[in-house]
């Protein structure tokens, strides 16, 4: 069975810390995603990556790094935690080319106090 | 810029019910869409792909339709059971994922 993992389910982190949130996958996927949800908001990406070293801002990229140094690690990365990045987190991946559907990991709820 | 609705925000229907959930995007140059369900607190999980050229797709009591030229998608549950309760999202598929608010499911027993 094909899958995203994240490390984490929940994280607690303090504002100002670096955070360091990872996803996997096993599907030799070229693209990946990060997303985040929040009520109201729904999805919205962050950033993406269609290969290893490459990285694309999403919509709401302010306050968020990528890196990608291997095809299936993902990694998301807040420089400064702020309490206005609690959320939940979801990463995704999918084939190279349009025609492909999307599997997401099962995400990783963070909050900043 | 694409944006995805979908309607009705939230339904509860008694169990046994067969129901429709309704997606629509405003921009019909859309490479595929995918319906998806999230349960609280979880991650999402895949139900059906429609690809761009298809007009609909089945799995089990799940039938999805797309019809790009009206910038429509619908989901219908047969039969819908208990463990159907869940958000369900609408994807439209450009060079990423772009969603609905979802529709949140409740099937009462």
């Amino acid at each position: 069975d094909v899958k995203v993992t994240q490390s984490s389910r929940y994280l607690v982190k303090r504002t100002g810390e670096k955070v360091f949130l990872e996803c996997v996958q096993d599907m030799d996927h070229e693209n990946m995603f990060w997303y985040r949800q929040d009520p109201g908001l729904g999805l919205r990406l962050i950033y993406f990556s269609y290969d290893v070293k490459m990285k694309e801002k999403g919509d709401i990229p302010e306050g968020y790094s990528v890196s990608r140094e291997k095809k299936e690690r993902f990694s998301l990365i807040l420089e400064s935690a702020s309490t206005n990045q609690t959320s939940m987190y979801l990463c995704a991946s999918s084939l190279v080319g349009t025609g492909e559907s999307f599997t997401f990991g099962s995400g990783t709820r963070l909050t900043v106090v | 810029k694409q944006e995805v609705t979908q309607i009705p925000a939230a339904l509860s229907v008694p169990e046994g019910e067969n129901l429709v959930l309704n997606c629509s995007f405003t921009d019909s140059a859309i490479y595929n869409l995918q319906w998806f369900r999230q349960d609280p607190g979880k991650g999402l999980t895949s139900l059906l792909l429609i690809q761009s050229s298809q007009r609909e797709q089945t799995s089990g009591r799940l039938n999805a339709s797309l019809d790009k030229s009206s910038g429509r998608s619908t989901l219908y549950i047969a039969a819908s059971q208990p463990g159907d309760s869940a958000t369900y999202l609408c994807a439209v598929i450009v060079d990423k994922l772009v969603f609905g608010a979802g529709t949140i499911l409740r099937v009462k027993s």
